[in-house]
């Protein structure tokens, strides 16, 4: 079954700490992993894909099939990074996304 | 920059009743889409619309669902015997050719009592 899970629910920092969203994925072809984010009162927008590779506001993640994993990192957090993430798979011709739980990040002063 | 627009922004509606949500997906887009967000749940996929017709849609997509692209422009979710569990922020999405990524609307929060 494709399944996308971020076991954190919330995640707490200080500002100036290291930041981890933790994603795992559970898909037997090769599939296409997103971070969405959504900040306050705003629509879900994209925050990185893994194809391309890049770092968008700091962040990064690193796609690894051997632990089915697509984890998102921070090396240095700020409190306008506070939001919720969403990891998510794309697996049809479609273009459908499957979701995680998503995680609320909290970057405290 | 080019925006999804949803309409209404919040929906009450009593159980049994019709709604129609609506959707103006970017211009250019070719592939549109609706999710759902019940309270405290994961986005869930709903449907997928390509080309007018639906490409894909999951099991919460039964009958009473219906989708449509009137116009050209809006695409509409169409709930036709609402129920209690209805109850949810539905999203519309869009993509482009050969983008593959997704644009959200800002949501309609339907309110079924």
């Amino acid at each position: 079954a494709q399944r996308v899970t971020q076991p954190e629910k919330l995640l707490s920092v200080f500002k100036g700490a290291p930041v981890e969203l933790k994603c795992n994925y559970s898909y037997s072809g090769s599939p296409e992993l997103f971070w969405y984010v959504q900040y306050s009162r705003q629509r879900l927008q994209l925050l990185l894909r893994h194809i391309s590779r890049e770092s968008i506001k700091g962040f990064t993640a690193d796609l690894n099939k051997g632990e089915t994993s697509f984890h998102l990192k921070k090396p240095f957090a700020q409190e306008e990074d506070s939001a919720m993430y969403y990891c998510a798979l794309s697996s049809s011709n479609t273009g459908k996304l499957i979701f995680g739980q998503g995680t609320t990040l909290q970057v405290k002063p | 920059e080019p925006e999804v627009t949803q309409t209404p922004s919040h929906q009450v509606t009593q159980m049994g009743q019709e709604v129609i949500l609506r959707c103006v997906p970017i211009s250019n887009h070719l592939y549109f889409y609706w999710y759902r967000q019940i309270l405290g749940q994961k986005v869930e996929f709903l449907v997928s619309f390509y080309n007018n017709e639906i490409s894909e849609k999951s099991e919460i997509f039964d009958d009473q669902f219906s989708v449509e692209r009137p116009d050209g422009s809006n695409f509409t979710l169409k709930i036709r015997s609402t129920k209690l569990e209805d109850s949810a922020m539905y999203f519309c999405a869009s993509i482009g050719l050969g983008s593959g990524e997704a644009f959200f609307g800002q949501g309609t929060r339907l309110t079924v009592v």
